[in-house]
């Protein structure tokens, strides 16, 4: 199974740049993801990796190291619109997700 | 991306009663669906894999008699809750393995609400 480990929550201002974290134990790993989900809506896709390093997708980047079972998320220039849950996802051999708790972002003016 | 589509996106119904839910994946065939489940102010958990043409993989604690998988055809998997009650209460959401693609693409969702 996975363990996926994350803040509960965030807070920061608008402008600013949020970090925020991600650990997992895998019994097999095959990509991680990051989500952005608002309430009441199902997840839509941020981010993808499956080899360390850093992936860069305009305001928003994700880094890998699969050695320490460590992601995070960077959002950059944050928004308003960016108050959000964001969700860590690992996915294994037979393309299952299993997701973290998820990390409430809020965004204060 | 694949579009997936979900339907409905939200019923309430009497406790007792079955509700389906349909998940179609609308431009391309997917041999692999996936349900999650959502209870509020928690993360999605994973209940089932739906494989086109044979019987589906619940996860450890899902009651498969409960919840009825159907994989049909190669767009079209449907969830039925079956005698459902309040705590069955809770947003359920399909998503589809495309083969090739690094994500995986979510239905809308469907709030589920017994009464």
């Amino acid at each position: 199974g996975q363990n996926i480990d994350q803040p509960t929550e965030m807070t920061a201002t608008e402008g600013a740049i949020v970090q925020i974290n991600c650990t997992y134990q895998t019994s097999g790993f095959n990509g991680l993801f990051w989500y952005q989900q608002h309430a009441g809506e199902a997840p839509t896709f941020l981010s993808y990796n499956v080899l360390d390093g850093l992936e860069e997708k305009g305001r928003f980047s994700s880094f890998l190291s699969r050695s320490k079972g460590y992601s995070y998320l960077l959002l950059k220039e944050l928004q308003m619109k960016d108050s959000a849950s964001y969700l860590c996802a690992v996915r294994d051999g037979d393309y299952k997700l299993s997701f973290g708790a998820g990390t409430t972002v809020t965004v204060r003016a | 991306g694949a579009v997936v589509s979900q339907h409905p996106s939200w019923v309430i119904c009497k406790s007792g009663t079955s509700v389906k839910i349909e998940c179609r994946s609308l431009d391309f065939q997917a041999t692999t669906m996936f349900w999650y489940r959502q209870f509020p102010k928690q993360s999605l958990m994973l209940m089932a894999t739906s494989n086109e043409g044979s019987k589906a993989t619940y996860e450890q604690g899902v009651e498969k008699d409960k919840f009825l998988i159907n994989h049909a055809s190669l767009t079209l998997s449907t969830l039925t809750v079956t005698s459902a009650h309040p705590e069955d209460s809770s947003f359920y959401i399909c998503s589809v393995k495309d083969r090739g693609e690094t994500e995986a693409f979510f239905g809308q969702g469907t709030r589920l609400t017994v009464v």
